[in-house]
């Protein structure tokens, strides 16, 4: 097993610039995260699927912000236009069911210039 | 959701077990104890959870209390590779975690 992919790793962009960050959960798995960790706000849930549907999406911080689960084993977190304080690491987790605990990808660090 | 309590950070000598507190007093009687922790750069990593009874398992144990508003996680022989953040962590509605602020743990040689 795998576990969680995340890429890229790293991202740099420049202020403007649409920025796509891409994660596979584990098989098997029908919940699926995304998390944005800063120095300031710690770790913030943006938005979470179960079964490939968006659930909650209410810590997505503005509209600029997209996410999409297109099947079960491909998710994408879209930011357009970036902007500098958009940059942390951007973490995507997922979990078999209810009452489990995530597993979490190595995530992704995006800086926004 | 439950709100947790946890001191900043603590330490703890290489071989000696780590005993990290966790106060959580307006859980309800249906919400779980979970416990995360986060090394510096990686994704956060679940450790354990409970509901009610101690659980053990091979990283830690979890101890609750009787009244369930508090519980303690145990490092029985920490080791350098502990020092991480530790988060404990209440489930909320639908499968949501909300992670704090957490504890930082420094394992000293």
């Amino acid at each position: 097993d795998a576990g969680v992919i995340q890429s890229p790793r790293h991202e740099v962009t420049e202020m403007g610039q649409e920025v796509t960050l891409r994660c596979k959960p584990i098989s098997g798995h029908n919940s699926l995260f995304w998390y944005r960790q800063t120095m300031m706000r710690g770790l913030e849930l943006l938005i979470y699927f179960n079964n490939n549907v968006p659930i909650d999406d209410s810590g997505m911080p503005e509209d600029r912000f997209s996410a999409k689960m297109p099947n079960a084993s491909f998710s994408t977190l879209k930011i357009q236009p970036s902007e500098p304080r958009d940059s942390a690491v951007y973490f995507c987790a997922s979990s078999p069911r209810e009452l489990y605990g995530y597993t979490f990808g190595s995530g992704t660090r995006l800086t926004v210039v | 959701d439950a709100k947790t309590t946890q001191p900043p950070s603590m330490d703890c000598a290489e071989g000696r077990a780590a005993n990290l507190p966790c106060n959580h007093s307006t859980i309800s009687g249906n919400e779980y104890v979970y416990w995360y922790r986060q090394i510096h750069s990686q994704g956060p990593q679940y450790i354990i959870h409970g509901l009610k009874n101690n659980e053990t398992n091979e990283m830690a144990s979890l101890i609750i209390t009787e009244d369930r508003k508090s519980s303690t996680l145990i490092l029985p022989h920490a080791t350098l590779r502990d020092t991480a953040v530790y988060y404990c962590i209440v489930k909320g509605n639908f499968n949501k975690f909300y992670f704090g602020s957490g504890t930082k743990l420094n394992v000293k040689p």
